[in-house]
């Protein structure tokens, strides 16, 4: 079946470093790729998304790329900052279907 | 987009009661969906809501714990029935839109922080 394998945590980093969050993924047919992030205290929001193989999502300095060769989607962002700690998941759901599959999460901890 | 929100935000019962959870949609939705987040955990679906159909539910969960009310377009309510401290969970409620024709976008609500002492 479907799955998401995503690097554990918790990442903790300094202020403007360089993230990557690795996250692979399996499935039968071309999923798409999303990455959800919680910040403390609330709800899931949908940080980025990709449908097809080489698309780029970006939002909020935030950026992956999906690639099927590598089944991977891995985040980046080239400076994060203090406001960046949070949940981060990485998720995808097959077309045609409704369900999302969450990978484990990894916590991410900013220091100033 | 889609604006959710859930009652109660958090709640903090006694084993072997029960608790309902509300989960109200700005908008007719098809689907809603409830998930639980364990400490430190991911989200595990629980069920599927279909207005206007019985709920499905996923391996490892069922009715008689977890019955689900879908009376309309727009709400939703989750029951833990017997808590124990097992159940000690946040639960989430989302709701699902197409987007473009090509993909699912889910957006969820803010969680229901139970604890079960």
């Amino acid at each position: 079946g479907n799955s998401v394998t995503q690097m554990e945590g918790p990442v903790t980093l300094s202020e403007e470093a360089f993230l990557t969050i690795n996250c692979t993924y399996t499935a039968t047919g071309y999923p798409s790729l999303f990455w959800y992030v919680q910040y403390p205290g609330e709800g899931l929001q949908l940080l980025l998304k990709a449908t097809k193989a080489d698309d780029k999502g970006s939002n909020k300095g935030f950026e992956a790329t999906y690639r099927k060769e590598t089944t991977s989607f891995h985040l980046e962002k080239g400076s994060v900052q203090v406001s960046d700690s949070a949940v981060y998941f990485c998720a995808l759901s097959d077309p045609g279907d409704d369900k999302i599959i969450f990978g484990k999460g990894t916590r991410l901890h900013i220091l100033p | 987009s889609a604006v959710i929100s859930q009652k109660p935000s958090r709640d903090i019962c006694q084993r072997g009661t029960s608790l309902t959870i509300q989960c109200q949609v700005d908008s007719q939705v098809t689907m809603m969906f409830w998930y639980r987040q364990q400490p430190g955990q991911s989200l595990t679906l629980i069920a599927t809501a279909n207005q206007g159909s019985e709920a499905t539910y996923e391996s490892g969960f069922v009715i008689d714990k977890f019955p689900i009310s879908r009376p309309n377009l727009t709400f939703s309510t989750l029951t833990v029935s017997n808590m124990s401290p097992e159940d000690s969970s946040i639960y989430l409620c989302s709701v699902a839109r197409t987007s473009g024709g090509t993909y699912n976008e889910q957006f969820f609500g803010p969680g229901t922080r139970l604890t079960v002492l």
